[in-house]
């Protein structure tokens, strides 16, 4: 069965650095979208990305953050110049598009800054 | 925009009796109301949803039941086992904000053998 994957699994970065999250969504989906998840805590809505552009976006994606998918099969987000706060699990989904159809989920990326 | 509320934040059941989740939300648009099980350091996944357009749903030991009049809806587990123990969260979207879900605040559910 398809699955949404993520790389890294888990990334240390210093404050004030940038980095770049990686997701690579089910082939056949159309919609895309981050989120995070700040430990012991909710998930929350980041971003959501349709026709290569943004559809939505959360007040947490500020001009800190950027999503990019720049191969057709690759889904990234950027966050310019990290903070402490960024510390968290984030989540890449995909969908088929359409109506209430099932957000895939992978396996997260855990941030750690330093 | 939406805002999702959800409760209890822990619910501790005896294994073989029943659970339920409750879950409220503010957006009268909304339209599509899934619940996701997390397991420890593992991501959300889908194990049942609901349109608007229904008021019930089952499947086998899980049910969810939505009233669109009080804008809130439940997740019932019949009959509890040591592996339904994780984080249950509800969510919420519509087509108005491009199906971004919205999220509950989590329950963690702790089944005693």
């Amino acid at each position: 069965e398809p699955e949404v994957t993520q790389t890294p699994s888990h990334q240390v970065t210093q404050m004030g650095q940038e980095v770049i999250l990686r997701c690579v969504p089910i082939s056949n989906h159309l919609y895309f979208y981050w989120y995070r998840q700040i430990l012991g805590q909710k998930v929350e809505f980041l971003v959501s990305f349709y026709n290569n552009e943004i559809s939505e976006k959360s007040e947490i994606f500020d001009d800190q953050f950027s999503v990019e998918r720049p191969d057709g099969s690759n889904f990234t987000l950027k966050i310019r110049s990290t903070k402490l706060e960024d510390s968290a699990m984030y989540f890449c989904a995909s969908e088929t598009g359409g109506a209430y159809n099932e957000q895939f989920f992978g396996p997260g990326t855990r941030l750690t800054v330093l | 925009g939406e805002n999702v509320e959800q409760h209890p934040s822990t619910l501790s059941v005896q294994e073989g009796d029943s659970a339920v989740i409750k879950c409220t939300y503010s957006d009268s648009a909304s339209n599509y109301f899934p619940w996701y099980k997390q397991e420890l350091g593992k991501r959300p996944q889908l194990i049942i949803d609901i349109r608007s357009n229904v008021g019930e749903k089952k499947d086998q030991r899980i049910a969810v039941t939505l009233n669109k009049t009080a804008k809130h809806f439940s997740l019932h587990i019949t009959e509890t086992q040591p592996e339904d123990s994780a984080v249950y969260f509800c969510a919420a979207s519509s087509s108005g904000s491009n199906y971004q879900l919205i999220w509950g605040a989590g329950t963690k559910l702790i089944i005693k053998p």
